[in-house]
Parts: structure tokens; sequence; C-alpha cells
């Protein structure tokens, strides 16, 4: 099966820093990556959709000049939280498509992110 | 608005067999998912249903009816391993998955 990747698994910083999250797509193409947020024992919420080399379409209320979104190309996007605060703590996950738009989203086994 | 709906808690036994319902409301629909996500890992993917009816997989079934948009997960032969939250999702029109909040499915000894 298509298998996504994240990295970091785990990141720890102080409030003020920047945090950048990797999401590649190992063994596939990805014409389109989702990047999502889940808060403890809430569902997943879509933060973004990006296509590669196109600026990303953010949901409403996410703050685009905060979480920067990247997709350079078909097997990478990256997410980067600026200025991070203790609230932007939670778990980031990534996932990507095979495809068109009814194909099943994959996903990158998360990144945790604790902001001291 | 659009409202994915799921039980938030289930128990049951090692060996038997679980229903987890969903209903849906949604602006279009595009098929429905089931993912499986154990705690503090992201989800996996399970099963996708467009038209009405049974897909089987294994242990695991889906169950799909538009017309009342309704599924559900049947479980059978559960295992320890099982434990886990499961999640409905609903693809709409503008092919824009909604999520429901999961159900924490307890499979006791």
């Amino acid at each position: 099966g298509a298998v996504v990747s994240q990295h970091p698994s785990w990141v720890i910083c102080k409030s003020g820093t920047s945090v950048k999250i990797e999401c590649r797509s190992l063994d596939f193409q990805a014409t389109t990556m989702f990047w999502y947020r889940q808060f403890p024992k809430q569902s997943l919420m879509l933060m973004a959709t990006s296509n590669e080399g196109s600026k990303a379409t953010y949901e409403q209320g996410v703050e685009k000049d905060k979480f920067l979104i990247n997709h350079a190309s078909l097997t990478l996007s990256t997410l980067t939280v600026t200025s991070a605060h203790p609230e932007d703590s939670s778990f980031y996950i990534c996932s990507a498509r095979v495809g068109g738009a009814l194909e099943t989203q994959y996903f990158g086994p998360g990144t945790r992110l604790l902001v001291l | 608005g659009q409202n994915i709906d799921q039980p938030t808690e289930m128990t049951a036994t090692e060996g038997a067999i679980v229903q987890i319902n969903c209903t849906y409301q949604t602006s279009g629909f595009n098929g429905l998912f089931w993912y499986q996500q154990h705690a503090g890992e992201a989800p996996t993917f399970l099963s996708y249903n467009v038209l009405d009816g049974l897909e089987e997989k294994g242990r695991f079934s889906s169950f799909l009816s538009r017309s009342k948009g309704y599924s559900y997960l049947l479980l059978k032969e559960l295992q320890m391993k099982d434990s886990a939250s499961y999640l409905c999702a609903v693809m709409d029109s503008n092919y824009q998955l909604i999520w429901g909040a999961g159900t924490k499915l307890i499979i006791k000894p």
C-alpha cells in the first residue's frame, strides 16, 4: 500500500520559535497533500490542502501566515508553524492522495508538537 | 450545515461482534470512508463505500445506505488489538472529507 512518512515524530520547542514538519510520500507521487490537526479526544480538523507547485488552500480560521505550507514536489510537503505558542501544541497529521479526488487518502504517522 | 454523527464510545467483549453506526448530512456525497486510529497514532484506511450495500473485507465489513444517510462498520471475532477509535468520514460534493468525531471502541477480555 501507499506509504506516507512524517518527520519529526515528536517536537518540543520554546514559545516563539518556528517548527518545520516534513511529509513525504515514499512509494507514489501525491497530487494532493492535506494537513490536519487533532487535539486530544477530538476529531481531525483539516487545516489546508496543497497541490504540487501551487499555493495551499487554507480552511476558514487557519492563519496562512502562521502555518506556512510548501508543496515543492510530488513527494514532499512541509508545514512550518511560525512563532509557535503553547496553544499550537497538538498532533499534526499529513495525508496524501494518489490520483484524483475520489482516491483514498493515506496518512502519515503524525507529529506531536509541544510548545513550552 | 454538514454533520457526521457516531457514538462517542462503545464496549464489546473479545471474540464478539460489534456494529458502529454513522449517520451523515452533507452537501453532496462522493463516498464514505472508515478509518481506524489507535491512541497516539495516525488513522489507517479501512474501507470505502460509494454504492449501497455491504462491503466485506476479512473480519471487517462496511454497509452504506445513501437514501438513509447511514453507514455502519461491523467488526467480527473481536481481538484486543481492535481497541481503537473508528472514524467515519464522508466526501462531499467539493471532494472534501467531512470527519466524524470518532467512536472509541473498548474491548474487554
